[in-house]
């Protein structure tokens, strides 16, 4: 069992939706949360970055994370075909120093 | 200012052939990560160095081995190539190890 899950997608929605894309990891000693963004063939674009449990809100993204469920969720709100790309949750222990990646969900955002 | 940058972009090696990848991390920054990023998974972790001292290492075999220069720019080595080791390696640079990791484009290796 890897230590972090991700819904591989695709998804695809219309412009304007609201996105929901989650992980789930196994590892309590998870403690740092982080959101990337990737586009086709370039590296991991940093999003969001939490801590604590609760939301953490940027514009028109939301980040959650739940540690007693051991879950994390990014929320895309008024999605943009810009937005198309594979999402990427990454997490690490406190000594903060490797990041264990999910496999990354790849968005469509139609016009 | 400039991000973190990698060299080469592209590169095409057969395999048992040496590949060495370089990074230049963001300006201030003294700690350097190298990830594998095979397609359609997310990154793996294989080192981090902070101040040219190895601090972590993951899971991959002794034919991959990295060092910091003074300058705190980085080269990951890969002996003996295999098909496998076909991928994206990505670096990220930090503060000092334990902040936020910044991503470089990548170096795209493909070994025939």
């Amino acid at each position: 069992q890897k230590e972090v899950e991700q819904d591989p997608g695709p998804l695809s929605v219309p412009e304007g939706a609201i996105v929901s894309l989650n992980c789930t990891y196994s590892n309590s000693a998870f403690q740092y949360f982080m959101w990337y963004r990737q586009y086709s063939r370039k590296g991991p674009e940093l999003l969001m970055y939490t801590y604590s449990s609760g939301n953490k809100e940027d514009g028109r993204f939301t980040a959650q994370v739940d540690k007693s469920s051991k879950y994390i969720s990014l929320f895309i709100r008024d999605s943009q075909p810009s937005d198309s790309a594979t999402y990427l949750c990454a997490m690490s222990d406190t000594g903060r120093r490797a990041l264990t990646f999910g496999s990354g969900t790849r968005l469509q955002v139609q016009p | 200012d400039a991000g973190v940058t990698q060299s080469p972009t592209h590169l095409i090696k057969t395999r048992g052939q040496h590949v060495t990848l370089r990074c230049s991390p963001i300006s201030g920054h003294k700690s350097v990560s190298w990830y594998q990023q095979v397609l359609g998974q997310g990154p793996q972790f294989i080192f981090q160095y902070y101040e040219k001292e190895e601090r972590g290492r993951g899971n991959f075999p002794d034919r991959f081995s990295a060092r910091q220069f003074p300058n705190y720019s980085s080269e990951l080595n890969v002996n003996a190539l295999l098909l496998g080791d076909s991928a994206l390696y990505l670096c990220a640079s930090s503060l000092g190890g334990q902040e936020t990791q910044y991503f470089g484009p990548g170096t795209r290796l493909l070994v025939l």
